[in-house]
C-alpha cells in the first residue's frame, strides 16, 4: 500500500467555522492532489501541488486554498465551512511516469 | 471539455454472469485511460491504464479495453468480492489533471 494517511478521518463542523485536512504520504513524491466526492459528480480535483509551495487551481477550487511547506505533507483548508462542502475528501499522489494515482482512505466531512 | 461518463449507473449480476461497464470519454490528447476499483468507505484503488486505442488489459477476472471514443472493462464470470463501484477517468495532455467519471456500482449475487 502507498504509504498515505489523511487526517482527520471524520469531521463535524458547522457552518462558518475553519477546517483543515491534512494529507501525509512517506512515497517521496513530487506531485500530490486533494479531490472530492460526491454522489453524481464522481472524483473532482479540488488542488493539486507540484512540489513544495508550488500548487495549482482543479476543477472545484472555490472555497479552498491548500499549503505545502514540506514534500510529505499537503494540507486542504476551508476557511469559512459551508453546507456545500460536506463531501468526502481524497488525497493522492501521483506516479508521473504512468499517471497512476494512489489514493489515501478518505476524510468525511459533515458541515451543518 | 474533457469529459468521462460511465454506464450503466449500477448493474447486479448473478455470480458466473458475464458483462460489461463502458466509459465513454471526449479528451484532448489522450494520454492515459485509468480505471480503479473503489469498495465501501475506501479510496480508489488502481487496476488498468490503457494509453492507445486497440490496447487490452487483463487482470483476473477483468479486460479493459480501449477505443478512440470509448473503453469497456469486461468481467468475466464474477465472484461476490468483484463487488464495488468501478471508475473510469482520462488524463489528456498531462497527467496534472485526471479526470474522472462518476462510476459504476457492481454487485455479483451469491
Amino acid at each position: 500500500d502507498a504509504g498515505i494517511t489523511q487526517s482527520p478521518r471524520h469531521k463535524v463542523t458547522e457552518t462558518g467555522t475553519p477546517v483543515t485536512l491534512r494529507c501525509h504520504q512517506t512515497e517521496n513524491h513530487r506531485y500530490m492532489y486533494w479531490y472530492r466526492q460526491d454522489p453524481g459528480h464522481g472524483l473532482r480535483l479540488i488542488h493539486y501541488s507540484y512540489g513544495v509551495k508550488d500548487t495549482d487551481k482543479g476543477e472545484v477550487s472555490d472555497g479552498y486554498s491548500v499549503s505545502r511547506s514540506k514534500t510529505e505533507d499537503f494540507l486542504l483548508t476551508l476557511e469559512s465551512a459551508t453546507s456545500s462542502q460536506t463531501s468526502v475528501y481524497f488525497c493522492a499522489i501521483s506516479d508521473r511516469n504512468t499517471g497512476e494515482l494512489f489514493f489515501g482512505e478518505g476524510s468525511r466531512l459533515t458541515v451543518l | 471539455e474533457d469529459q468521462v461518463t460511465q454506464s450503466p449507473e449500477a448493474l447486479r449480476l448473478q455470480e458466473g454472469e458475464s458483462s460489461s461497464l463502458n466509459c465513454s470519454y471526449t479528451v484532448s490528447g489522450l494520454r492515459g485511460l485509468f480505471w480503479y476499483r473503489q469498495d465501501p468507505g475506501k479510496g480508489p484503488e488502481f487496476l488498468f491504464t490503457l494509453y492507445s486505442a486497440g490496447e487490452e488489459k487483463e487482470k483476473e477476472r477483468l479486460k479493459a479495453t480501449l477505443t478512440k471514443k470509448e473503453s469497456f472493462l469486461h468481467i468475466t464470470a464474477p465472484k461476490p468480492e468483484d463487488s464495488a463501484t468501478y471508475l473510469c477517468a482520462v488524463s489528456g495532455t498531462s497527467y496534472d489533471k485526471v479526470i474522472f467519471g462518476p462510476g459504476t456500482s457492481l454487485s455479483v449475487i451469491p
